[in-house]
């Protein structure tokens, strides 16, 4: 049962536009939600997390935007760059941001210059 | 401040053997969580340590064993290899409120 889904699966940008990745989920305890960057041959790492407390989180040119009654959630990418890349995988857990992580299949996004 | 470490970087076994990756945490971190990540998807969670005991697991069979030590190192093994075994292991370090810090992880090719 995939309990986090991830589109698109790949993503082409040009230079100085705005990526946009989204994820949806089932299950409602669920109150974690952090999108990890991974690029070839390295572990994820942390971008930026929300809680559903929140609609809306921004983290430079990164921005979560959260949608509780629809059990959906987004990574905007503005002026994305060369250096930007990567594999981007949402994730969500219950209760504490060390539990258990279930990953999204995950967006390769390609910005070209 | 050194990250969370993992080795060896790459490993290759035939079917059937035995393999143990070892993970060290970040500093100042003392729970350790394991995932496999198969090429071209997310990561699965396999298990997570806490105090040297199995905190919670995902759906893995009984062939993923682990271990954590007193310093808050863990090694995962992992026996009777199949050839879809082969993936890139994590370990992640941080539980409770702190944020999981991934590893560079092991990359595993089963023959």
């Amino acid at each position: 049962q995939q309990q986090v889904k991830q589109s698109p699966q790949s993503l082409i940008v040009q230079k100085g536009g705005i990526s946009i990745i989204n994820c949806a989920y089932e299950n409602t305890a669920f109150d974690y939600f952090p999108w990890y960057q991974q690029f070839p041959g390295k572990g994820p790492a942390l971008l930026i997390a929300i809680r559903p407390d929140v609609s809306e989180k921004k983290e430079g040119r990164f921005t979560i935007s959260f949608n509780k009654s629809a059990k959906q959630f987004s990574l905007h990418i503005m002026d994305s760059q060369p250096g930007d890349s990567a594999t981007y995988f949402c994730a969500a857990s219950r209760g504490a941001a060390g539990n258990k992580l279930t990953f999204g299949g995950g967006t390769r996004v390609l910005v070209k210059p | 401040d050194a990250g969370v470490t993992q080795s060896p970087t790459h490993l290759i076994k035939t079917r059937g053997q035995q393999v143990t990756l070892r993970c060290s945490p970040k500093s100042g971190h003392d729970t350790v969580s394991w995932y496999q990540q198969a090429l071209g998807q997310g990561p699965q969670f396999i298990f997570q340590y806490y105090e040297e005991e199995e905190r919670q697991r995902g759906n893995f069979p009984d062939r993923f064993s682990g271990h954590q030590f007193p310093n808050y190192s863990s090694e995962l093994n992992v026996n009777a290899l199949l050839l879809g075994d082969s993936a890139l292991y994590l370990c992640a370090s941080g539980g409770g409120r702190e944020t999981q810090y991934f590893g560079p992880g092991t990359r595993l090719l089963v023959l």
